[in-house]
């Protein structure tokens, strides 16, 4: 069974602070992985690393996948009180073509103090 | 640009009672997958439709079935419902044409079973 774990679960931080959340998977036909981050209901798309090493970034918010030891990073620098959210970490796994679906980890409920 | 809509937004049945969940996917989108997000979990896969078939699915029981129209919208019905259905119930979309594994979501359907 696939399997996506998400660490810390959660995180209180105060503005500014830089944060690291953590997600370790362990899945068949790995296809691709993803970051979303969720405040009230939908989560809204961040991130999909798909290759080893390649760090993504956008604004104060990086990530990085190491398929050799099955884990991804998220990144949040110089944080605000609008970051707090679940951020959720995915893997993307199928057997080919256009089949796959997407596997969840519980999520890491990061809470910024002003 | 239309996103991901679902509806109803709330929900509430009894036990027993049978339930129908909508979806309307992003323009230009053609997959519609289900996932159901219980307090403090991750959100679950359910199952993932194209071309009005069902793909792929999760490990939930045949009480949960669903159904893609030809304008690509779909339903998620549940049967015999049970207190731990109680859950926001998410649809995401997706283009098989891309060939990309990021889905949008819906804001979601809270479904109380009492």
């Amino acid at each position: 069974e696939d399997k996506v774990v998400q660490s810390p679960l959660s995180l209180v931080v105060h503005e500014g602070d830089t944060v690291t959340l953590n997600c370790s998977y362990e899945v068949t036909n790995f296809r691709s992985l993803l970051w979303y981050k969720q405040e009230k209901k939908a989560p809204t798309f961040l991130f999909m690393l798909t290759s080893s090493g390649i760090e993504k970034k956008s604004g104060r918010l990086s990530s990085i996948l190491d398929k050799k030891e099955l884990f991804s990073i998220l990144n949040i620098t110089a944080t605000q009180t609008g970051d707090s959210a679940i951020y959720l970490c995915a893997v993307a796994t199928g057997s080919g073509g256009s089949n796959y679906k997407l596997t969840f980890g519980k999520g890491t409920l990061l809470t910024v103090n002003p | 640009d239309a996103g991901v809509t679902q509806s109803p937004t709330h929900l509430i049945k009894t036990r027993g009672q049978q339930v129908t969940l909508r979806c309307s996917p992003k323009s230009g989108h053609d997959t519609v997958s289900w996932y159901q997000q219980a307090l403090g979990q991750g959100p679950q896969f359910i199952f993932q439709y194209y071309e009005e078939e069902e793909r792929q699915r999760g490990n939930f029981p045949d009480r949960f079935s669903g159904h893609q129209f030809p304008n690509y919208s779909s339903e998620l019905n549940v049967n015999a419902l049970l207190l731990g259905d109680s859950a926001l119930y998410l649809c995401a979309s997706s283009s098989r044409v891309l060939l990309s594994y990021e889905q949008y979501f819906g804001p979601g359907t809270r479904l109380t079973v009492t």
